[in-house]
């Protein structure tokens, strides 16, 4: 199966700040890597899907980059609502699809 | 508005069963796969099972294959989860998810464009 990573597994920001989460896949996944936004109490919530595409109604400061096994998703310009935990998931080799471990995003 | 409300979560002893559901509304539930994924409390996302739109076919996490059996309804509108040989390890919060195939730009990508709310599982004895 497919491993996924993601660093940092926090971060301190304030608001306003450019803030870039980065995953990787034991493998290559081409660009079939998608991200989700889970807040505290709610369900993950779709962010981008293949690696780059933004999921409609997602806010444009959203951005997410890369193919093979690097990926990264960047946040333009941290906004109050950001603060919440990322993860990355591959759907290339399916099943399983593969979560990463997380990255939370605190206020500094 | 699309919305998955599950239900069944409840605490039961190892080695226990329980059978979960997630009631879909908001979109055409026949037209899609649907999953189960779980987060054990504080910690990250596990997929667990998929189902195909007819619920010809199935699949599994390693981890759960042979214990837990996912199938649908689609004349309910309703997905389930059948746990059996509940093992603590199993405790987690249990997410049904809606999986779209998006084939348009000539590779098909798959992701999960709606989760429900969730819905706990506790194994204690």
């Amino acid at each position: 199966d497919i491993q996924m990573t993601q660093s940092p597994s926090s971060l301190s920001a304030s608001v306003g700040d450019r803030v870039t989460i980065t995953c990787r896949a034991s493998q290559s996944i081409s660009h079939y890597l998608n991200w989700y936004q889970q807040k505290p109490g709610k369900a993950p919530q779709l962010l981008i899907y293949a690696a780059s595409s933004l999921q409609s109604g997602v806010p444009s400061r959203f951005s997410g980059r890369g193919s093979g096994t690097d990926f990264t998703l960047t946040i333009g310009s941290l906004q109050p609502e950001d603060f919440a935990t990322y993860y990355c998931q591959q759907s290339y080799s399916t099943p399983p699809f593969t979560f990463g471990p997380g990255t939370k995003v605190e206020s500094k | 508005e699309v919305q998955e409300v599950e239900s069944g979560g409840v605490v039961v002893r190892p080695g226990g069963s329980l059978r979960l559901s997630c009631a879909a509304s908001g979109f055409t539930f026949e037209d899609y796969p649907m999953h189960w994924v779980r987060q054990t409390l504080g910690k990250g996302l596990e997929w667990v099972s998929l189902i195909s739109w007819d619920g010809s076919s199935t699949y599994y996490a390693d981890s759960v294959q042979g214990r837990f059996t996912i199938s649908r309804d689609n004349s309910k509108n309703s997905l389930y989860l059948q746990m059996n040989s509940l093992r603590t390890e199993d405790i987690a919060l249990y997410y049904c998810a809606k999986e779209i195939k998006d084939c348009s730009a000539g590779s098909c990508y798959r992701y999960f464009d709606f989760w429900g709310q969730g819905t706990l599982v506790s194994v204690s004895s």
